[in-house]
């Protein structure tokens, strides 16, 4: 069966540390990968888009890898400050011709201490 | 803020009531899709409409149902509630269907099925 996952334990780093998040997706071929932001009883913000064609991309002090051989996506917030405290979710954009959804991972959250 | 309005923000149900929650997109987003979050898991997909119409449809039963309007807001209606109906449901907007472009987020609607 299909399945996306995320690490389901919180990650606790200390400020000004890399934070490194993980999803992993099984019976997929997805061509693009989305990640979000989501705040407790907050809607999800995006924050990143890859393309299977785009091994890594950035955004400021974001960096998202994309890795359709491993089936593997990595997340990391580098000099991580305690305002990027949430749970970060993967999704994957399945779809074709103009029907199209996002399946989402559980999602991780992180706490990041000062 | 995204521009995505869902309303009401809390709502309180007895099992086997019925309930509409609502969403307005972002200006000149024709997609709105809606997502079943329960505590501690990611969005669930339900539905999508895109101009008007139903686009696309996830592993929820008939009991859900939704409507698109000429200005493109939308509704989620749920009959016969249940227990496990207990969610944060949450209404994304988009540009467009069948392409991967972010999703813009409402606050989202928590419901509580008693």
């Amino acid at each position: 069966s299909q399945k996306i996952e995320q690490n389901s334990e919180a990650l606790n780093i200390q400020e000004g540390k890399t934070a490194t998040l993980t999803c992993n997706y099984t019976n997929y071929s997805p061509a693009y990968l989305q990640w979000y932001r989501q705040d407790p009883g907050r809607g999800p913000v995006f924050l990143l888009l890859i393309r299977e064609n785009e091994k890594e991309k950035r955004k400021e002090r974001l960096k998202v890898t994309f890795d359709t051989t491993l089936k593997q996506s990595l997340f990391h917030i580098t000099a991580s400050q305690p305002a990027d405290s949430a749970t970060y979710l993967c999704a994957l954009f399945h779809g074709s011709g103009n029907t199209g959804k996002l399946i989402f991972g559980q999602g991780t959250t992180l706490q990041v201490k000062p | 803020e995204t521009g995505v309005t869902q309303s009401p923000t809390h709502l309180i149900k007895t099992r086997g009531q019925q309930v509409t929650l609502r969403c307005s997109s972002q200006s000149g987003h024709n997609t709105v899709s809606w997502y079943q979050q329960a505590l501690g898991q990611g969005p669930q997909f339900i539905f999508q409409y895109y101009r008007e119409e139903e686009n696309g449809r996830g592993n929820f039963p008939p009991r859900f149902s939704g409507l698109q309007f000429p200005n493109y807001s939308s509704e989620l209606n749920v009959n016969a509630l249940e227990l496990d109906d207990s969610a944060l449901y949450l209404c994304a907007s988009s540009p467009t269907s069948g392409r991967p472009t972010e999703a813009f987020f409402g606050q989202g609607t928590r419901l509580t099925v008693v």
